[in-house]
């Protein structure tokens, strides 16, 4: 089984500054994604950046990139030069690219709160 | 092109009334998916569907049934609500799962409040 763990249930951070969201994951398959998602208070889930285990290099998506340390299982989210439209809930989730019947099915991390004060 | 769209947007029933909730895609995806999220907790899959006619169970099925008829459509129902299933439900779609960036699209989510 697969394990999401956010540790930080609130984030506040000036805007224009960087702020980093934390996400551990725990699995036993070899190959596997993450993402990360934004939830603002209107409610819709947003896709913001994927990372595969194989990638060697961080994703980067404009003002997002993914911190990955495999060898730790962290898969954090770095946001550069907040913005007030940064507020929101963010998630971390992950699957196994693998087969059988975990497959392609996301497990989510429980969620931190940014807040971006003006 | 609507992505993934869901209807109702909100619904109020009584404990033991029935009803189902509508997901629709125009992305021609063969996976969708059926999630619910309870304040303070992440997402969690109810069912979720590899291609039309298929459906299987995800980590929190009990009380819902789901059906893919059609590839476009994936429906969600609840036969008799109960208060626990008071929650906010969100539908997915990806293409599929053999790629290594298949990436899920949400709809705008349905919230359910069950008396």
């Amino acid at each position: 089984a697969q394990k999401i763990t956010q540790t930080q249930p609130g984030m506040f951070v000036q805007e224009k500054e960087a702020v980093t969201l934390d996400c551990t994951y725990d699995t036993s398959d070899q190959s596997y994604g993450l993402f990360w998602y934004k939830q603002p208070s209107s409610g819709e889930m947003i896709f913001l950046i994927y990372q595969g285990s194989y990638d060697e290099q961080n994703a980067t998506e404009g003002r997002y990139s993914l911190n990955f340390q495999k060898a730790r299982k962290s898969a954090n989210l770095v946001i550069s030069a907040s913005q007030l439209g940064d507020s929101a809930m963010y998630f971390c989730a992950m699957w196994p690219v693998t087969g059988g019947t975990s497959y392609g099915k996301l497990t989510f991390g429980q969620g931190t709160i940014l807040t971006v004060h003006p | 092109n609507a992505g993934v769209t869901q209807t109702p947007k909100f619904r109020v029933l009584k404990t033991g009334q029935s009803m189902t909730l509508l997901c629709a895609q125009d992305m021609n995806h063969e996976y969708m998916y059926w999630y619910r999220q309870d304040p303070g907790m992440g997402l969690r899959l109810i069912h979720y569907s590899v291609g039309e006619g298929t459906t299987a169970k995800g980590e929190v099925p009990d009380g819902y049934n789901v059906s893919r008829l059609k590839k476009q459509n994936f429906l969600l129902g609840l036969e008799s609500a109960a208060p626990s299933q008071t929650s906010v439900y969100f539908c997915a779609s990806s293409y599929d799962s053999t790629g290594w960036d298949e990436t899920q699209y949400f709809g705008p989510g349905t919230r359910l409040l069950v008396l």
